[in-house]
């Protein structure tokens, strides 16, 4: 069974600009979830998403948005990019939603903002 | 709210020693408690989790924790540690809220050196 991919691997956008990222949860797995990882803050949880529905949201300002597909796959979006949002998103996904359920994290996209 | 504490930022340790990565959390309802590993240039693999029962837990990789309720504790241990377990350890917990989403730690970082 394939794992959870994430595209682009790496990424370099500029102040201002906006980016997306794209996650493909493991096959059968509705629920993807995503983090963003720095070395100051750790790891960090943006938003949940379940059959196309944010089920929860992180306290990320509204720059941070993201969405999911009828076959599950995921996008996140962040807008006016800042220096401050370079870091690793990892997309995670699961079979179930509740909290004993077990995430699959793929190997994480990292944006640098320069 | 729950929160996760890991003591030590860094463990150095020589090969076939053992090794504990401790790990406290908090908070005011029962949790859920998870112990990842993050090798370099890739996403987290679980290593290991606590939902119920029996208070040691084995995991993967020759890998344990035992839960401890009085003391909010849960410590990852490795009776002989290799090379290959240099990587960032993150310790983890979800509540019963009804979400999958994880608060981590800060990690540690397992150096093993020869």
């Amino acid at each position: 069974k394939a794992g959870v991919t994430q595209t682009p691997r790496y990424l370099i956008k500029t102040r201002g600009q906006q980016v997306t990222l794209s996650c493909s949860p493991i096959s059968g797995h509705r629920s993807v979830s995503w983090y963003q990882q720095t070395p100051g803050q750790g790891l960090q949880f943006l938003f949940e998403y379940f059959s196309e529905t944010q089920r929860n949201k992180g306290n990320f300002p509204g720059r941070f948005s993201g969405r999911q597909f009828s076959n599950s796959r995921s996008e996140m979006n962040v807008s006016t990019l800042e220096l401050g949002d370079s870091a690793l998103y990892l997309c995670a996904s699961s079979g179930g939603t509740g909290p004993a359920d077990e995430q699959f994290f793929g190997p994480g996209t990292r944006l640098t903002v320069l | 709210a729950q929160s996760v504490t890991q003591l030590d930022s860094q463990v150095p340790v020589f090969e076939e020693a053992p090794v504990e990565l401790r790990c406290n959390y908090s908070s005011s309802v029962s949790v859920y408690l998870f112990w990842y590993v993050q090798y370099p240039n890739q996403g987290l693999q679980l290593l290991l989790k606590y939902l119920s029962g029996s208070t040691l837990v084995k995991g993967i990789n020759g890998f344990e924790a035992e839960f401890n309720k009085s003391q909010t504790s849960f410590h990852l241990r490795k009776p002989s540690v290799h090379i290959s377990d240099t990587a960032e350890y993150f310790c983890a917990v979800s509540d019963n809220s009804g979400y999958s989403t994880l608060t981590f730690g800060k990690g540690t970082m397992l150096l093993v050196s020869p």
